[in-house]
């Protein structure tokens, strides 16, 4: 069955660089969230989109943005990478009132 | 507002013994869901199992099984005969039932189960 894809899987950058983390949700899901897990941490939920529309908001710094497209393929924007940004990236999608099934996840490392 | 309270942090056990991993939660709303997940060290988070706030049938699926309680806001996942295989991060988490989709997952903070051979 098909499954949820983030690209890349790792991203090193340097501190005040800019990321774009890609999520391709599972065909005809209609929701994708973002989370971002620190180290040792629980998942946090950063931002989510519903029907290609902004649906809940999370704790996304300013610093980052998202969207969703037509295609239904979702974009972290991450600018000013600051080192506490370094974290595993989490894109999961759901067919509205079910499950949330997550990506592999993309590592990203702020040097 | 929701939260979900995951007081084991650890928990080591001989390979073949049972482990009951705890979750307890909070929520106002009278509708919604628990969900297991998983994560071994690879980083994968591995949706386990979800139950709907409706329905407090016990489940056991292989050598898993799931016992929800409502009286005591609880969601407790047991592992029978564990294996070194198991050993992994466990999430307990809950979102809430609306319309548009369900609310964004609150997680607890994970226990992580050491399996020994």
């Amino acid at each position: 069955a098909a499954g949820v894809i983030q690209s890349p899987r790792h991203l090193i950058k340097e501190k005040r660089e800019t990321a774009t983390l890609k999520c391709y949700p599972i065909p005809r899901h209609d929701t994708v969230y973002w989370y971002q897990q620190g180290p040792g941490q629980d998942p946090q939920f950063l931002i989510s989109f519903y029907e290609k529309m902004q649906s809940d908001k999370g704790s996304i710094p300013d610093r980052f943005s998202a969207q969703q497209f037509s295609d239904y393929h979702s974009e972290l924007n991450m600018s000013s990478l600051e080192l506490g940004d370094s974290a595993l990236y989490f894109c999961a999608s759901g067919p509205g009132q079910e499950t949330q099934y997550f990506g592999p996840g993309t590592r990203l490392l702020v040097l | 507002a929701q939260k979900v309270t995951q007081a084991q942090t650890e928990i080591s056990v001989v390979e073949k013994e049972d482990v009951t991993l705890d979750c307890v939660y909070e929520t106002r709303d009278t509708t919604y869901y628990l969900f297991w997940y998983k994560q071994p060290p690879s980083g994968e988070l591995v949706f386990l199992i979800r139950r709907n706030s409706f329905d407090e049938q016990n489940e056991i699926s292989g050598r898993y099984s799931w016992n929800f309680q409502k009286s005591t806001s609880s969601f407790n996942f047991t592992i029978t005969a564990s294996q070194v295989v198991d050993s992994a991060v466990y999430f307990c988490a809950l979102s809430e039932l609306r319309n548009s989709g369900n609310t964004p997952l609150v997680f607890g903070k994970g226990t992580r189960l050491s399996v020994i051979a």
